[in-house]
């Protein structure tokens, strides 16, 4: 299964709202998970089944969708929020990734 | 706490062999299933194997399957993956992971541990 993910690159300010998309090439159902990146630390899961939140998780990260095309948005960003966020479908082997999305303040 | 520590990493020549550790904590090892993810320089993560419970299953994509082997010892708590015939291309950083199977996301990663493949 092939993860498409946009964009690559996302610049914004603390406080706005950002999404990344990620599209699977066929059907995952809901399982799509997304990690957090940052430089130093190890990757933190912040939501599986295309929308939980793993414990932990700031509420003003959200997942959604379903099937092939799924949306995670995060509100009010935070200083801590920026860093790369990957996309993960775990529907079928070979588990796949998306090319990652790096989130950087303008 | 859930710690995920690897090693073994390094500078290795060409088809030559390395194998890679993982020492897990905070959690009853034996439980749970573990992965092997790669991160090559300047790309995105790629899964490169992952381990039943037991050890009796285990499963890999096909750029790395009959040249990489996943294991565990739960007596020890650790994970490991020998990587044969190594190419180039498999120059990355390997991170060990709790879980990372169909239905189920990795849910911890380590920091990972450097590989590199050139003479």
């Amino acid at each position: 299964v092939q993860m498409t993910q946009s964009p690559s690159y996302l610049a914004a300010s603390p406080g706005e709202s950002v999404s990344i998309s990620c599209k699977a090439s066929k059907s995952i159902s809901n399982n799509l998970a997304w990690y957090q990146e940052k430089p130093g630390k190890a990757n933190k899961l912040l939501i599986h089944s295309g929308s939980t939140l793993q414990s932990g998780t700031p509420s003003r990260f959200s997942g959604s969708g379903s099937g092939t095309d799924f949306t995670l948005t995060i509100r009010s960003l935070e200083s801590e929020d920026f860093a790369v966020y990957y996309c993960q479908q775990y529907n079928e082997y070979p588990l796949t990734f998306g090319s990652g999305t790096k989130l950087e303040i303008k | 706490e859930v710690q995920l520590v690897e090693s073994g990493g390094g500078l290795v020549q060409p088809g030559r062999s390395l194998k890679l550790s993982c020492a897990a904590s905070g959690f009853t090892f034996s439980n749970y299933y573990m992965a092997w993810v790669r991160q090559a320089p300047k790309k995105g993560l790629e899964w490169v194997a992952t381990i039943s419970t037991s050890g009796s299953r285990t499963y890999y994509p096909d750029s790395v399957k009959g040249r990489f082997t996943i294991s565990r010892d739960n007596a020890k708590s650790s994970l490991y993956l020998q990587m044969n015939s190594l190419k180039s291309e498999d120059t990355a950083t390997y991170y060990c992971a709790r879980r990372g199977f169909i239905t189920t996301p990795a849910d911890y990663w380590g920091q990972g541990v450097m590989v590199t493949v050139s003479s």
